[in-house]
């Protein structure tokens, strides 16, 4: 499985667009990115996924370059409530493929 | 929206009791999983499910774990004798596969006293 590092934390204010960057220098072929949220004593939520350039959702956006070793979600005009972890996944596209999560990105929102 | 419901929300057991923890996956969903996550640590795999059997575990799933499909909705994972390392969120999920993302209930957080 391809390794990834994100940022631990990020902070930021309401309104503003966050942006978390995520590498995995050893994406394979058919492995996918995918994002999810993490809410404290919550189950991890899927955001997006995508293979490459950008996928949108009503959510989120994902960027990810050509040489897709690195890959960005980008939240637009963020709330309190996005306050949560998130965690960059890098598999298979399959959804029987077991989740290894790391330690995800610690995003707070303030006033 | 679809949800994934597990009870208990809060569980506390005596160490060396058994468990039974409970999940109703999506109904039109395939493929079962139960991964745990430790207070203030990763979320982690224990065992996926799919056509009535285990089809991976991981090496924190071992004799003491089971999981079981009883009927066509619930999704149960027993701990027969736990310890207070078991003590943790435990998350079941289901995907329809194909690609689309797994979804996760609630969680279940087991304390062993």
């Amino acid at each position: 499985l391809a390794k990834t590092t994100q940022p631990i934390s990020m902070d930021s204010y309401e309104g503003q667009e966050v942006n978390i960057t995520c590498s995995h220098n050893n994406i394979a072929t058919n492995d996918y990115i995918t994002w999810y949220q993490q809410f404290p004593s919550q189950g991890p939520r899927f955001i997006i996924q995508g293979y490459k350039t950008k996928v949108t959702n009503e959510v989120a956006s994902l960027f990810i370059p050509a040489d897709r070793k690195s890959s960005t979600l980008s939240l637009p005009r963020v709330s309190l409530s996005d306050t949560a972890v998130y965690y960059c996944l890098v598999g298979p596209n399959s959804g029987y493929s077991t989740l290894t999560f790391g330690k995800g990105t610690m995003l707070l929102v303030s006033p | 929206e679809p949800e994934v419901t597990q009870t208990p929300s809060h569980q506390v057991t005596q160490m060396g009791q058994e468990v039974i923890l409970h999940c109703v996956p999506i109904s039109n969903h395939l493929y079962f999983y139960w991964y745990r996550q430790i207070l203030g640590q990763k979320v982690e795999f224990l065992v996926s499910f799919y056509n009535n059997e285990i089809s991976e575990k991981s090496e924190i799933f071992d004799d003491q774990f089971s999981v079981e499909r009883p009927d066509g909705s619930n999704f149960t994972l027993k701990i027969r004798s736990t310890k207070l390392e078991d003590s943790a969120m435990y998350f079941c999920a289901s995907s329809e596969g194909g690609g689309y993302g797994y979804t996760f209930g609630s969680g279940t957080r087991l304390t062993v006293v």
